[in-house]
């Protein structure tokens, strides 16, 4: 049953510091999207990638956060520094044809 | 632009009892529509799809949706409750020619009670 990986799956970390979290879509999808989720922003798309090339990146905020798909079967999202409004569980999905398969999430704690 | 309307944030049902949440979107053609559920602590789990066809679809853990151009709705039901049913419910519809974006609903948290 192939699945989306994420890594870490939990993160502590102090304010300024640099964060980085991977995934791992499923083999032969195209697609590869970030979210965050927030109780009080809900589920927000960050940036997306069609065949490893980025697609849209408005979602980021542009001087902190960078994503990139160094090959197939790794993608990774930054925060450097990171800051407590940063505070969320992050999703990675991968997908074919709009269907999407999340990842179980990364939950960041800046403090 | 496509939007996503969840009109019932909240949703209280007994185990057992029927359950239908609402969906609402706004978008020029017949759209893709899909309808997630995210259990605590969980990613989101694809529930079922409509592309074309049959306007009823049938998902896992025994839901259904059905297709209604003439209102612009795309309802989940399912007709008997469990309590694992408890969940975060996200209706969402594909956005053309972007690369397979969804544009996300809210959400509608379903509690059930014994």
């Amino acid at each position: 049953d192939a699945r989306v990986t994420q890594t870490p799956r939990h993160k502590v970390t102090e304010m300024g510091q640099e964060v980085t979290m991977r995934c791992q879509p499923i083999l032969g999808h195209n697609t590869v999207f970030w979210y965050r989720q927030t109780m009080m922003q809900g589920l927000e798309l960050l940036a997306y990638f069609r065949n490893r090339a980025p697609l849209d990146d408005s979602g980021m905020p542009k001087d902190r956060f960078s994503a990139e798909m160094p090959d197939a079967t790794l993608a990774t999202l930054k925060i450097q520094p990171s800051e407590p409004r940063d505070s969320a569980v992050y999703f990675c999905a991968s997908g074919r044809d709009y269907e999407q398969y999340f990842g179980p999430g990364t939950r960041l704690t800046v403090t | 632009a496509q939007s996503v309307t969840q009109p019932d944030i909240h949703i209280t049902v007994s185990e057992g009892a029927s359950l239908e949440l609402r969906c609402n979107y706004s978008y020029g053609a017949t759209p893709y529509l899909f309808w997630y559920v995210q259990s605590p602590g969980q990613g989101l789990q694809l529930l079922l799809k409509y592309f074309s066809g049959d306007t009823l679809v049938q998902g896992i853990k025994g839901f259904e949706a059905e297709f209604k151009r003439s209102q612009s709705s795309f309802n989940l039901r399912k007709p008997s409750v469990h309590w694992s049913d408890a969940a975060e419910y996200f209706c969402a519809v594909g956005v053309p020619n972007q690369g397979g974006k969804l544009i996300f609903g809210q959400g509608t948290e379903l509690s059930v009670k014994p």
